[in-house]
This record gives structure tokens, sequence and C-alpha cells, in this order.
């Protein structure tokens, strides 16, 4: 099983910043079939990016991702207050797919 | 547009069946790009992946968990038996829309309570 670790927990940031968030695999993630979600509380999660890089429908442009093997980042630009939630990676390239513990983005 | 829904009890007692389902809207399950699932989340935490389609299972649930689809009623729906608190979580139903596309789409979520 691939364990992904995220870091930091938390990431507490004022508006117009640049938030950086780090997702580690234990072993390298298969084709790079790594996303990214938003969950706000109460919410289901959303797609951000798929395939570590692409973003999916609909997602602004201030979303980016980056990375293959194992060390993946989520960059988020221009925080808006809209921003504020959990943010877990997941790797679906080899069963069992995992999930990350999630980044808390608190907005100042 | 699709869109899934959570249906099922939302207390279960120890030692029985937890039942879900979920309807689905606005498209077919009989597409073949479209590959569906279960995720959970306890209480204040994360996410853990439960299954996907009818055969691959989280290794930690596999002896508890089925996973079947009605493409007639167009849902498919959750099984997982001998439930304990620590089964206690809230379940989301997905669907995957295209190959290696990731979750794009997701049900509301249905809370579910393992108490006698």
């Amino acid at each position: 099983e691939i364990v992904l670790t995220q870091s930091p927990g938390t990431l507490s940031l004022s508006p117009g910043e640049r938030a950086t968030l780090s997702c580690r695999a234990s072993q390298s993630v298969s084709s790079s079939y790594l996303a990214w979600y938003q969950q706000r509380p109460g919410q289901a999660p959303r797609l951000l990016i798929y395939a570590a890089s692409s973003r999916a429908t609909g997602i602004p442009d201030r979303f980016s991702g980056r990375g293959s093997g194992t060390d993946f980042t989520l960059t988020i630009t221009r925080l808006e207050p809209e921003d504020s939630a959990v943010y877990f990676c997941q790797q679906y390239g080899d069963s069992p797919w995992t999930f990350g513990p999630g980044t808390k983005v608190e907005i100042k | 547009q699709l869109q899934l829904r959570e249906s099922g009890p939302g207390l279960v007692k120890p030692s029985e069946t937890l039942s879900l389902t979920c309807n689905v809207s606005g498209g077919s399950l009989t597409s073949s790009s479209y590959y569906w699932g279960w995720v959970r989340q306890p209480p204040g935490k994360g996410l853990e992946w439960i299954g996907s389609g009818s055969t691959h299972y989280n290794p930690s649930l596999k002896s508890r968990v089925t996973i079947a689809v009605d493409t007639s009623k167009n849902q498919f729906s959750l099984r997982l038996t001998s439930v304990t608190a620590s089964d206690t979580a809230v379940y989301f139903c997905w669907v995957e829309t295209a190959y290696y596309y990731g979750i794009d789409v997701w049900g509301q979520g249905t809370a579910v309570t393992v108490s006698s």
C-alpha cells in the first residue's frame, strides 16, 4: 500500500498570498496518477487536479499541480477567502487507492 | 450533469449490516468510461477508499464489503457486514467519468452511526 504524507498540517495565510502544499508518497506513484481535492466543511471533496498537473474542468488557473515519482506539490496563488478548506492528495495508480491525511488552509 | 445521491439508514447496530444505495441521475452507469465506488470519512478525520467497481476493495475491509451495481435502476450499492463503532463515518459515493481522471463526481455524503 502506498502511504501518502502531506505537509504542512496547517497553513495560515492572508488573502492574495501563495500557498504551497506538499504530498510525498512512500513509493513511486504509477504514471503520476495523483489527484488533489478540496474539501470545505460539511461538503464533499471537489476534484482540483488529476494526473499530478492537469486541472479538472472548471478549476481556476490559480490552482496548479506538479511533481512525479514520490514528490508532488499543489500551489494556490492569489489566495481568496473561499480557498479556506482541507486539501487532500490521492493516488489512484495502484490498488488500494490511498489518500493523504490532508493540509488545512486557513485564510487570515 | 451527472448527480449522485446516497440513501440508507443513518443508524446501524453493532454486528449488523450497513447497506447504502447511490442513485445516479444525468448519466448512465452503462457508460464504458464510468467507474464508481465508495469513500468514507470518520468524524473529524481524513478520507478512506472503500472500493471501486465490484471487484476492487480496500484490503482492510475486503472480508466485509460488497459493492454491486444495478444498471436497470442506474444505481450501485454498498454492503458492509459486522459493523462496529469504528465504521461510524460519512459515506460518499463517487463516479470517475473518464479513465484515470480522478474522482470528479461525488454524492453529498450520508452520515452513518454505529450504535446500539
